[in-house]
């Protein structure tokens, strides 16, 4: 069956500090992967997405992230946190035809000064 | 990036009611929309997906009587809860997309937040 496992609930990092959140997936075909952030009261905004090729993908605002298929893995990074990146982090795994996206539970990121 | 506008952002109704969500793409045309439904704390769930001028696709174990949505152009659909009871109350996300491949990114509204009392 196919899934998407965010294992950090919640994250607190100091601002200027690295941020590493860790997304694990189970997906029957070629996995085509995305990260998203929502804010409060916002809509989810693409942050970077992964089809193929270099397994490591630059995305906005100073987000990357690497595939590693050998553990079914697609992480995000940022090498340091600014305040304003303070939201929920979603990690989600779609097929390359259709549209049945699966999400994961989110990643809520705390940014302390 | 292309805009998603939801209507309205908040709602609070009575049990027994309906109420209607309009999700509109402001600067695009979008072959598909999606309608998702968020709990606190937890993740987005895929409720049905609609093309313009057909019929929507629920996933299982969505009510399809229960949740109405009309996909009457290629910017504007809408989700109709019917007879709202408080078990329905939830924050509704939809999106909207060009064409079908995941590549075609998927872009979002900000989320109607529904309270049934």
């Amino acid at each position: 069956a196919q899934s998407v496992t965010q294992p950090d609930i919640h994250i607190t990092v100091s601002e200027g500090a690295s941020l590493e959140l860790r997304c694990n997936y189970s997906y029957g075909a070629t996995p085509y992967l995305f990260w998203y952030v929502q804010s409060p009261g916002q809509g989810l905004q693409l942050l970077l997405k992964y089809f193929s090729g270099d397994t490591l993908v630059q995305g906005i605002k100073g987000f990357e992230a690497e595939f590693k298929r050998s553990q079914s893995s697609f992480n995000l990074r940022k090498p340091s946190v600014h305040w304003s990146d303070a939201a929920e982090y979603f990690c989600a795994v779609g097929p390359l035809l259709g549209n049945q996206f699966y999400f994961g539970t989110g990643t809520s990121l705390t940014v302390i000064p | 990036g292309a805009v998603v506008s939801q209507h309205p952002s908040r709602v609070i109704c009575k049990s027994g009611t309906s109420v209607k969500i309009e999700c509109r793409s402001l600067d695009f045309q979008a072959t598909t929309m999606f309608w998702y439904r968020q709990f606190p704390k937890q993740s987005l769930m895929l409720m049905a997906t609609s093309n313009e001028g057909s019929k929507a696709t629920y996933e299982q174990g969505v009510e399809k009587d229960k949740f109405l949505i009309n996909h009457a152009s290629l910017t504007l659909s809408t989700l109709t809860v019917t007879s709202a009871h408080p078990e329905d109350s939830s924050f509704y996300i939809c999106s909207a997309k060009i064409g079908r491949l995941a590549t075609n990114e998927q872009f979002f509204g900000p989320g109607t937040r529904l309270t049934v009392l």
